[in-house]
């Protein structure tokens, strides 16, 4: 079992909608990461959160929008998103570079219809 | 900008055999790098992380090398088993507190029993 644990596991949304994706881990970790995964290719990240603020956008659209309400808690925000975005996603976290792995998610699958 | 590959894409090995997975990258001055196992429509695991002053990482049957100098690391599995089938990931954090890890695309292993 992972220990770090993403609400929903699968989500099916309209363009139009609003929804948001939940990740939380109760390791002590400080640093937390979504990612976008398509099908057959690498994680791609997306944000980073340390300490609960924002460290890194990788010139994420802002249809997607991340929020850290806590150090055990990250959501990614969805609103007006588009059939490209589809794919799965994973959120990590780590207790910090430079000696310590990221841990991941078992991610939730999004499609857009 | 860093980047990361892996050779072979794909490998079919019987039940036993000793393998050995590559992985290259272009900018020696990485700070750790890490191996990741996935499984179909599942989060990543981490395996095996290397720091930068470190030669090898071993875990169980797993033995994980790096040479900066050439640019590659290889993971070893002893003895592979079908429970070992998923595909393999490294990839480099190539700046200190970056938090940001360049990924290669993967090597699909299946172990024929």
């Amino acid at each position: 079992d992972t220990e770090v644990t993403q609400t929903p596991k699968h989500l099916v949304m309209g363009m139009t909608n609003k929804k948001s994706l939940k990740c939380e881990q109760h390791m002590g970790h400080r640093a937390m990461y979504w990612y976008k995964q398509k099908a057959k290719k690498p994680p791609e990240l997306m944000f980073v959160y340390s300490y609960e603020k924002l460290s890194i956008n990788e010139s994420v659209p802002s249809r997607f929008s991340p929020e850290c309400p806590n150090s055990s808690l990250l959501n990614l925000h969805l609103h007006a998103l588009q059939p490209e975005d589809s794919a799965l996603y994973l959120c990590a976290s780590s207790q910090g570079p430079p000696d310590q792995p990221q841990h991941f998610g078992d991610g939730t699958r999004l499609s857009i219809l | 900008k860093q980047e990361v590959t892996q050779i072979p894409a794909a490998l079919s090995v019987p039940e036993g055999e000793n393998l050995v997975l590559n992985c290259s990258f272009t900018d020696s001055a990485i700070y750790n790098l890490q191996w990741f196992r996935q499984d179909p429509g599942k989060g990543l695991t981490s395996l095996l992380l290397i720091q930068s002053s470190q030669r090898e990482q071993t875990s169980g049957r797993l033995n994980a090398s790096l040479d900066k100098s050439s640019g590659r690391s290889t993971l070893y599995i002893a003895a592979s088993q079908p429970g070992d089938s998923a595909t393999y990931l490294c990839a480099a954090d190539s700046g200190a507190g970056s938090y940001q890890l360049t990924f290669g695309k993967g090597t699909k292993l299946s172990v024929i029993p």
